[in-house]
């Protein structure tokens, strides 16, 4: 069975900073990877769909990479903001159904 | 576009009653919907999978007799929590993709907070 894991589980950082988040997966078998953004008692705002044919894609000040290989990705942040602050879950799907997500990370941006 | 909505957005019931919760696909038709449920600084956990039509395909150890699903159009599907129970309150969240193929997105509704009292 898939597992998605995320590492840090939470982040502290002070505004400005550039910062990474970190997935990985341990079946490479995946048909993409997507990356959300969870407010505190809301639900989910897609921020970047990876298609496993693709190495990265870009929105903005987000980047996320994805490694199949290695069962990796990360999401990385540029130039941080206080309305940044929020969980980041990201999520791989294994077939045509199944969407197996990570733990989060807890990201807080100082100002 | 790709906007999707769910009723309501918290719901309080006592013990032993049942809840109905909706989950629309706005502006798009929706083979496929899902429903998570997602307990405090917890990840996603799927409960179940349904598709325009059919009987939805439940997860290993989610009760398909408390948890009835029915997903009777195109752009609605509810989830209704039979005989809730404490251990049933949970934030609920549905999804629902446009095709039926695995490439394409899922699009997540806002969420229902359920407490049991």
């Amino acid at each position: 069975k898939q597992e998605v894991t995320q590492i840090p589980a939470a982040l502290s950082v002070p505004e400005g900073e550039n910062l990474v988040l970190n997935c990985s997966f341990t079946d490479s078998a995946i048909y993409n990877l997507q990356w959300f953004r969870q407010d505190p008692g809301k639900g989910l705002t897609s921020l970047l769909l990876i298609q496993s044919s693709q190495r990265e894609q870009t929105s903005g000040r987000l980047n996320a990479s994805l490694d199949k290989s290695s069962g990796r990705s990360t999401l990385y942040i540029a130039a941080s903001q206080p309305g940044d602050s929020a969980t980041y879950l990201c999520a791989v799907r294994g077939g045509a159904n199944n969407l197996f997500f990570g733990t989060g990370t807890r990201l807080t941006v100082i100002p | 576009g790709a906007v999707v909505s769910q009723h309501p957005s918290w719901v309080i019931c006592k013990s032993g009653t049942s809840v109905k919760i909706e989950c629309r696909s706005l502006d798009f038709q929706a083979t496929t919907m899902f429903w998570y449920r997602q307990f405090p600084k917890q990840s996603l956990m799927l409960m179940a999978t349904s598709n325009e039509g059919s009987k939805a395909t439940y997860e290993q150890g989610v009760e398909k007799d408390k948890f009835l699903i029915n997903h009777a159009s195109l752009t609605l599907s509810t989830l209704t929590v039979t005989s809730a129970h404490p251990e049933d309150s949970s934030f609920y969240i549905c999804s629902a993709r446009p095709g039926t193929v695995g490439l394409d997105e899922q699009y997540f509704g806002p969420g229902t907070r359920l407490t049991v009292t």
